[in-house]
């Protein structure tokens, strides 16, 4: 079946330099699309959304940019700090059906 | 944001037993809970979707008889593995759902660490 899916499982980066956590979806279908934060053990933490009428969404320290044109999504985390190391999930909601569709997840890991 | 709360938060139990999982909107009321399941290193996998009132509706592949879901109120829904074996060991999470919500309106309980010996 059509799932979400991510470019790249790991991820590591400096302290202080910007993120770029990538996720390619195949659900033409698909309008709304979340980003999420997991730490180990815990639930996933909403961080960021958009909707498909739109390609660029800001909030603080996070950008989400949404390209339907090739169905690729992005999450770009500025200045990165030790508390962003998670596991990030992009996920999916198709049309009118409410139920969420994740993605892999990569893992991030800043570096002091 | 509204909170969701899981109980118990981490489970040992021996194979053949049951064990039920508590899922609670403490500040919302939730019409729709969702039922997750994850393995490490992976991703959630919804399992089910839970109404209150009504029956729920299971994913594909995931068995109704052994994973029993109630929800008897809008702040409660309960996942009962029945028979448990340890290929049902996982990080079960469910997720609330309130009346007139969507995506960003979903919370997510902290988890429940499940492990069948």
């Amino acid at each position: 079946g059509e799932s979400v899916g991510l470019h790249l499982p790991t991820l590591s980066v400096q302290e202080g330099d910007n993120s770029i956590i990538n996720c390619a979806y195949s659900n033409s279908a698909s309008d709304y699309f979340i980003w999420y934060k997991q730490e180990s053990g815990k639930g996933p933490q909403f961080i960021i959304d958009i909707r498909s009428n739109m390609d660029k969404r800001q909030g603080q320290r996070v950008t989400v940019l949404l390209n339907k044109t090739v169905k690729h999504l992005s999450l770009q985390i500025a200045a990165t700090q030790p508390g962003d190391s998670a596991v990030y999930f992009c996920a999916e909601i198709p049309g009118s059906n409410y139920k969420l569709t994740f993605g892999k997840g990569t893992l991030l890991t800043v570096n002091p | 944001g509204a909170v969701v709360s899981q109980h118990p938060s981490w489970v040992i139990c021996k194979s053949g037993t049951s064990v039920k999982i508590e899922c609670r909107s403490l500040d919302f009321q939730a019409t729709t809970m969702f039922w997750y399941r994850q393995f490490p290193k992976q991703s959630l996998m919804l399992m089910a979707t839970s109404n209150e009132g009504s029956k729920a509706t299971y994913e594909q592949g995931v068995e109704k008889d052994k994973f029993l879901i109630n929800h008897a109120s809008l702040t409660l829904s309960t996942l009962t593995v029945t028979s448990a074996h340890p290929e049902d060991s996982s990080f079960y999470i469910c997720s609330g759902f309130p009346p007139g919500g969507r995506g960003d309106t979903q919370y997510f309980g902290p988890g429940t660490r499940l492990t069948v010996l």
